[in-house]
């Protein structure tokens, strides 16, 4: 079946720029997860939803971040006024529940210029 | 602070032998120990697992072994295949309401011909 994908897959965008990434979950999943990874490090974990609940938001970097997820699908991560230190890899990974194994997406090389 | 160290960065492994792949950790909550496998612009896949309950668990080729009193897991891959070539993860988690996954940095394995 269909695996969690995401999109764009690359994007390059001049700092100051917002820019939204967009995550579908495999279908019937009720977490989602969104990580990054930035070059040379392991994943950080940014948020997590359950359908569509974010009930803690402390992973998040900084307040030019934000996450929403509708219909307990698909979800977007929205970074403002992007800086060049956002560069990096994000990936989104949904499992059917929380306690699940995690699946994850091909992930969104996000490159501040 | 890191909270999951894997302090090789890269192992290299002739086929046909084993790979050690060693990852440590300092948070004692956590009680659920994953491996993930990534190739490059791919998201990472699960792999293996072992909960805190147990001291080794093995799939196949895979055998994740865990020592909670050194706070360390180790993934053993034998007889090792040039398509196990690929960056492994560890990743930890631990009584936590979503399941974060704490990632270490990751260790790339070259497995030779």
């Amino acid at each position: 079946g269909a695996g969690v994908s995401q999109s764009p897959s690359n994007k390059v965008t001049e700092k100051g720029k917002d820019v939204e990434l967009r995550c579908d979950p495999i279908s019937g999943h009720t977490a989602l997860y969104w990580y990054r990874q930035r070059l040379g490090q392991g994943l950080e974990f940014l948020i997590y939803f359950q359908g569509n609940s974010a009930p803690d938001k402390s992973g998040l970097p900084s307040d030019r971040f934000s996450a929403e997820r509708t219909g307990e699908s698909v979800s977007t991560l929205t970074i403002q006024r992007t800086q060049q230190e956002d560069s990096a890899v994000y990936l989104c990974a949904s499992s059917p529940g929380l306690m699940d194994e995690q699946y994850f997406g091909p992930g969104t090389r996000l490159t501040v210029t | 602070d890191q909270q999951v160290k894997q302090n090789s960065p890269s192992l290299s492994v002739q086929e046909g032998r084993i790979s050690i792949l060693n990852c440590d950790y300092t948070n004692s909550m956590f009680d659920y120990f994953l491996w993930y496998k990534k190739y490059p612009a791919e998201g990472p896949t699960f792999l293996i697992s072992i909960s805190s309950i147990k001291d080794k668990n093995e799939d196949g080729r895979f055998t994740v072994f865990l020592n909670k009193s050194a706070k360390h897991l180790s993934l053993h891959i034998v007889p090792s295949q040039p398509g196990d070539s690929a960056v492994y993860f560890c990743a930890a988690s631990g009584n936590n309401a979503g399941n974060m996954l704490t990632f270490g940095g990751g260790t790339r394995l070259m497995v030779k011909p």
